[in-house]
């Protein structure tokens, strides 16, 4: 079984460029999570896609960040215009579970970000 | 509201010593938990999982866990650690397919 697939694996831009990022999920997976891991602290979730729906989106910084999930397969997370904070990994990650199931949640490799 | 808390950022250990890593989490509801771990560069992994039955629970390489709803916790635990343990562990706790994570804690395994 293939695994989440994410690309780039690493980006560098100057603040207030913009950026792209690409998830596939696995096959399947009714559920898509993006999430921010910042240096030293643990995952924080951007926004979960439900299909193509959104379930949360209530920690994306909505005047910068945008993410799509297109006929409920992959998604893109973008930036525009990226700061010097956004320096992360992102990380996409994909469930089965749909409307309260809870499996456990399978993540890709992530993309490094830095922003200078 | 649902929260995952690690206190222990770093945990130094010898090899073949045995380890444990701290997991308490608040919740007023059910929840199912989880370990992860990250190797460097590398996405989080799953270690194991609690979600229903025997409260204590195994991965394949060694490490446990035992869910303790009356003290909210849900300690990793290892008998002998080795170098390539190296790791950070992140516990995390499900809710209606919702995850949140706890800072991690870096294991440090020395020769």
């Amino acid at each position: 079984e293939a695994g989440v697939a994410q690309s780039p694996r690493y980006k560098i831009i100057e603040k207030r460029q913009s950026v792209a990022f690409w998830c596939n999920p696995i096959s399947g997976h009714a559920t898509l999570y993006w999430y921010q891991q910042i240096l030293g602290q643990g995952p924080k979730l951007l926004i979960q896609f439900q299909n193509n729906g959104v379930v949360d989106d209530s920690q994306l910084p909505k005047d910068r960040f945008s993410a799509e999930r297109l006929k409920g397969v992959d998604s893109t997370l973008k930036i525009q215009p990226a700061k010097l904070e956004d320096s992360a990994v992102y990380l996409c990650a994909s469930s089965l579970g749909a409307g309260g199931m809870n499996t456990e949640a399978f993540f890709g490799q992530g993309t490094r970000l830095t922003v200078v | 509201a649902q929260s995952v808390t690690q206190l222990d950022s770093q945990v130094p250990v010898f090899e073949e010593a045995p380890v444990e890593l701290r997991c308490n989490y608040s919740s007023s509801v059910s929840v199912y938990l989880f370990w992860y771990v990250q190797y460097p560069n590398q996405g989080l992994q799953l270690l194991l999982k609690y979600l229903s039955g025997s409260t204590l629970v195994e991965s394949i390489n060694g490490f446990e866990a035992e869910f303790n709803k009356s003290q909210t916790s849900f300690h990793l635990r290892k008998p002998s650690v080795h170098i390539s343990d190296t790791a950070e562990y992140f516990c995390a706790l499900t809710r209606f397919n919702k995850f949140y994570f706890g800072s991690g804690t870096k294991l440090n395994v020395k020769p």
